[in-house]
């Protein structure tokens, strides 16, 4: 089975600085999504950002973007200039592409909470 | 297009009883995606549907169940609840399959007393 596994429970940044969330998973398999998502006290899960692990080139989302490492099993999130609107919950998600003629679902992290000092 | 909704958003269930949670996609997702969210176990993956069918199922017990009709909407049934069952529900619907890119309801909050 796969994990994903987020190191870091809490982060604190000040507001226009740049912070780096650390994700890890570990998987056998070859083909592969990995995501990004953001959850505010809303609650509602918002997707920032998404790699192709058949893609070598990190993707990138305005002032998101991701340092992807695939040999090493790693996708950290980079968020430039934070801005008191990027607080939220993040959690770093991984899915199959091929799992027996469908995919399994997203398997999550525990997340990483963000915190944007003004 | 109108984003996936969850009815409803707030649900309060005694031990025992059972409850049924609905979600319509956004218009043209064939997939419907559950995930339970718990301050313990986090974000954990319940069940896809594909067409009306399921099409995988993650590690929960036969209580949780669902459907899917023609028309893409979706519910899930839990039987016999217990208070582990209190959690955060969530719904994602997406084009062709649970690989693509998945968009979230904004949720049902379940307590069980």
């Amino acid at each position: 089975a796969q994990t994903v596994t987020q190191s870091q429970p809490e982060m604190s940044v000040q507001e226009a600085e740049t912070v780096t969330l650390s994700c890890t998973y570990d998987t056998s398999e070859s083909d592969y999504y990995l995501f990004w998502y953001k959850q505010p006290p809303s609650r509602q899960m918002i997707l920032v950002i998404r790699q192709e692990a058949y893609k070598q080139q990190n993707a990138t989302e305005n002032r998101f973007s991701v340092n992807f490492q695939k040999a090493a099993k790693s996708f950290s999130l980079k968020i430039s200039d934070s801005q008191l609107g990027d607080a939220a919950m993040y959690f770093c998600a991984y899915i199959d592409l091929y799992s027996g003629g469908g995919a399994d679902g997203l398997t999550f992290g525990k997340g990483t909470h963000l915190i944007i000092q003004p | 297009k109108a984003g996936v909704t969850q009815t409803p958003r707030y649900l309060i269930k005694t031990r025992g009883q059972q409850v049924t949670l609905s979600c319509s996609p956004i218009s043209g997702h064939r997939s419907v995606s559950w995930y339970q969210q718990t301050p313990g176990q986090g974000l954990q993956f319940l069940f896809e549907y594909f067409s009306e069918t399921q099409r995988n199922k993650g590690n929960f017990p036969g209580r949780f169940s669902g459907r899917q009709f023609s028309n893409s909407r979706s519910e899930m049934n839990v039987s016999t609840l217990e208070l582990g069952d209190s959690a955060l529900y969530l719904c994602a619907s997406s084009l062709e399959g649970s690989n693509n890119e998945q968009f979230f309801g904004p949720g049902t909050r379940l307590t069980v007393l």
